[in-house]
């Protein structure tokens, strides 16, 4: 059975930094596509970042340049380092895997990450 | 980058109704859409992927349909348990992009 499980998220103030993790059951997160995208309080969908089989990332342009995804093979789990965050990263974010090509079939549960002074 | 228009926002129908969402895609991205169910508090759910393909264990009453730039999702009666906010995205190029969704609430 496929299982994601977040971990991570919390309160810190702009600027600081936070590292999301997602452990992964059921599958190996090398095999296919692994994805963030969250979801700010009451607002829709946005997709953050994805990870592909051969390795290469791609991120959303809010997130560019501050934000990295990355897997651990040996651990099978994903993560997400989180830099320089500001008040509107503020979400849930959902780890989630493809196991076809890109639309994504199984979810975590979601942490939340709140930026606030 | 891709940019996905769903309308309507905000929808409200009865149980039994016929209803049809809709997606547009800035540009063609042939039928690589797919749709999603969220229900509050919960990860949405894949219901639709290559635009008109049903994901296992999703009920028949679901449908879409589309290519290139316009796509819809249909629920041919609708259930209680249908009630919930939709959501659009296309997986043709990176950023894999959502639409805004659309709340289908109870009339």
């Amino acid at each position: 059975e496929v299982q994601l499980v977040e971990s991570g998220g919390g309160l810190i103030q702009p600027g600081g930094s936070l590292r999301l993790s997602c452990a992964a059951s059921g599958f190996t997160v090398s095999s296919n596509y692994m994805t963030w995208v969250r979801q700010a309080p009451g607002k829709g969908l946005e997709w953050v970042s994805v990870i592909y089989r051969g390795g290469t990332p791609y991120y959303a342009d809010s997130v560019k340049g501050r934000f990295t995804i990355s897997r651990d093979n040996s651990n099978n789990t994903l993560y997400l380092q989180m830099n320089s965050l500001r008040t509107e990263d503020t979400a849930v974010y959902f780890c989630a895997y493809s196991s076809g090509y890109a639309s994504i079939d199984y979810w975590g549960q979601g942490t939340l990450v709140t930026v606030s002074s | 980058d891709i940019q996905m228009t769903q309308s309507p926002s905000s929808l409200s129908a009865s149980v039994g109704d016929r209803v049809t969402i809709t997606c547009r895609a800035s540009q063609s991205i042939s039928t690589y859409l797919n749709w999603y169910q969220q229900k509050p508090g919960k990860a949405p759910k894949l219901l639709i992927y290559d635009a008109s393909s049903l994901q296992s264990g999703v009920p028949s009453r679901f449908s879409g349909s589309g290519s290139g730039t316009d796509f819809t999702l249909t629920i041919s009666s609708l259930q209680p348990e249908d009630f919930a906010t939709y959501y659009c995205q296309q997986s043709y190029s990176t950023p894999y992009a959502f639409g805004q969704g659309t709340k289908l609430e109870i009339k």
